[in-house]
């Protein structure tokens, strides 16, 4: 069974600094993909990156980048620039085939301070 | 990405009344949607898998007999929160994944259904 470990229940970072929030997981699959979802106040979750294990280069989308290392079985999540509009809880979540059930963490409340 | 539309987005309902809670894929084809559960402050517990055409997969500790889904289309499910109490208030979530795209893997959120059962 796959485990997805968040160790950070709440973080807060300054307007306009970085902020890292961690992700570990458990799988004996070789072949998977990592997501990091955002739900902000809304609740509404929004899907903010992906990761393709078999791909070694870490996926970026716009402030928002991943350092993924596979031997060690991390998936950690950097926001650049935080915006107030990035307050919100994060998780990351595992899947090792599509169609299949996405194994969630415990999630990370982030909340980005003025 | 694709969307995924939840009608209601919140309702109350007296106890041992019925709910049903519709999912839908609002421009792609789902044959798979799943129904997640999440409490106050906590992370998204997944309740069953939704196969189009077929009877839905629930995970241990689920009642199919409370919860009934019904995925009789390629863009429609449907959760029905059977003689409900209190206890099943809760925050409901439904997500599909585009199989016409690339990205098959990756699962498009519902906004939520917030159930209140007085």
């Amino acid at each position: 069974a796959q485990t997805v470990t968040q160790s950070q229940p709440e973080m807060s970072v300054q307007e306009a600094e970085t902020v890292t929030l961690s992700c570990t997981y458990d799988t004996s699959e070789n072949n998977y993909y990592l997501f990091w979802y955002k739900q902000p106040p809304s609740r509404q979750m929004i899907l903010v990156i992906r990761q393709e294990a078999y791909k070694q280069q870490n996926a970026t989308e716009n402030r928002f980048s991943v350092n993924f290392q596979k031997a060690a079985k991390s998936f950690s999540l950097k926001i650049s620039d935080s915006q107030l509009g990035d307050t919100a809880m994060y998780f990351c979540a595992f899947i090792y085939n599509a169609g299949n059930m996405l194994t969630f963490g415990g999630g990370t409340r982030l909340m980005v301070k003025p | 990405g694709a969307v995924v539309s939840q009608h209601p987005s919140r309702v109350i309902c007296k106890s041992g009344t019925s709910v049903k809670i519709e999912c839908r894929s609002l421009d792609f084809q789902a044959t798979t949607m799943f129904w997640y559960r999440q409490f106050p402050k906590q992370s998204l517990m997944l309740m069953a898998t939704s196969n189009e055409g077929s009877k839905a997969t629930y995970e241990q500790g689920v009642e199919k007999d409370k919860f009934l889904i019904n995925h009789a289309s390629l863009t429609l499910s449907t959760l029905t929160v059977t003689s409900a109490h209190p206890e099943d208030s809760s925050f409901y979530i439904c997500s599909a994944s585009d199989l016409g795209t690339e990205n098959t893997d990756t699962q498009y959120f519902g906004p939520g259904t917030r159930l209140t059962v007085l």
